[in-house]
């Protein structure tokens, strides 16, 4: 078992570049969470997929920020116009079906800087 | 919007000695709670989790859990230094709801 996987680990961009950070999870989970974590804020909730379908956007940046599962193998997160302020390390998690209680199986990470 | 408060934010304890971690949320509606354990540089690890009413048990790690003040602790007994880590507390509702996590408790453990 591979674990969750993201690519890249690392991502540097340009102020007002687009970046998309990729996420597979682990084979059969059900569920894919994204957070992003920084030093100041912590871990912050972002977004949250169940069965492919978008339960709970409430932690994303409206305007530049996107997410998608367009099946059980991948998710991505789309920033549009990055800006400094979005740079951090990118966690996407996975939990396995069944049960109520979502524990999380996390990837490595992205780190993305926005110069 | 719901919060989950860990203390203290940092702590420090010798090899061999007892770490306690506290972790409140502001959720009332709150039924599940982990600890996940990250080591610097790396992705965080569940660690423990309780749902129920009580204490629970693992080796050296001992969680507890009071629903009603809606409070959380986690102790770590005879502590050594590959137990130095930021220890995460998150929450979540019933029903498949979004996990929160709180801010942490940086551990060190001294030689």
């Amino acid at each position: 078992n591979a674990g969750v996987i993201q690519t890249p680990r690392h991502k540097v961009t340009g102020k007002g570049q687009e970046a998309t950070l990729w996420c597979e999870p682990i084979s059969g989970h059900s569920a894919v969470f994204w957070y992003r974590q920084t030093i100041v804020q912590g871990l912050e909730f972002l977004t949250y997929f169940r069965n492919q379908a978008p339960i709970d956007d409430s932690g994303m940046p409206k305007e530049r920020f996107s997410a998608q599962m367009p099946n059980q193998s991948h998710s991505t997160l789309k920033i549009q116009s990055t800006q400094p302020q979005d740079s951090a390390v990118y966690l996407c998690a996975s939990s396995p079906p069944g049960g109520s209680a979502e524990t999380l199986y996390f990837g490595s990470g992205t780190r993305l800087t926005v110069l | 919007q719901q919060k989950v408060q860990q203390s203290p934010e940092s702590l420090i304890v010798p090899e061999g000695g007892m770490a306690s971690l506290n972790c409140t949320s502001s959720d009332r509606n709150v039924d599940y709670f982990w600890w996940y354990r990250q080591h610097s540089g790396k992705s965080p690890k569940m660690l423990m989790s309780i749902f129920s009413n009580g204490e629970k048990e693992e080796g050296r790690f001992t969680v507890h859990l009071n629903k009603a003040s809606l409070h959380t602790s986690l102790h770590i007994r005879d502590s050594q230094p590959s137990d130095s880590a930021l220890y995460l507390c998150a929450a979540s509702r019933t029903g498949g709801y979004k996990v929160v996590f709180g801010s942490g408790t940086r551990l060190l453990v001294s030689p």
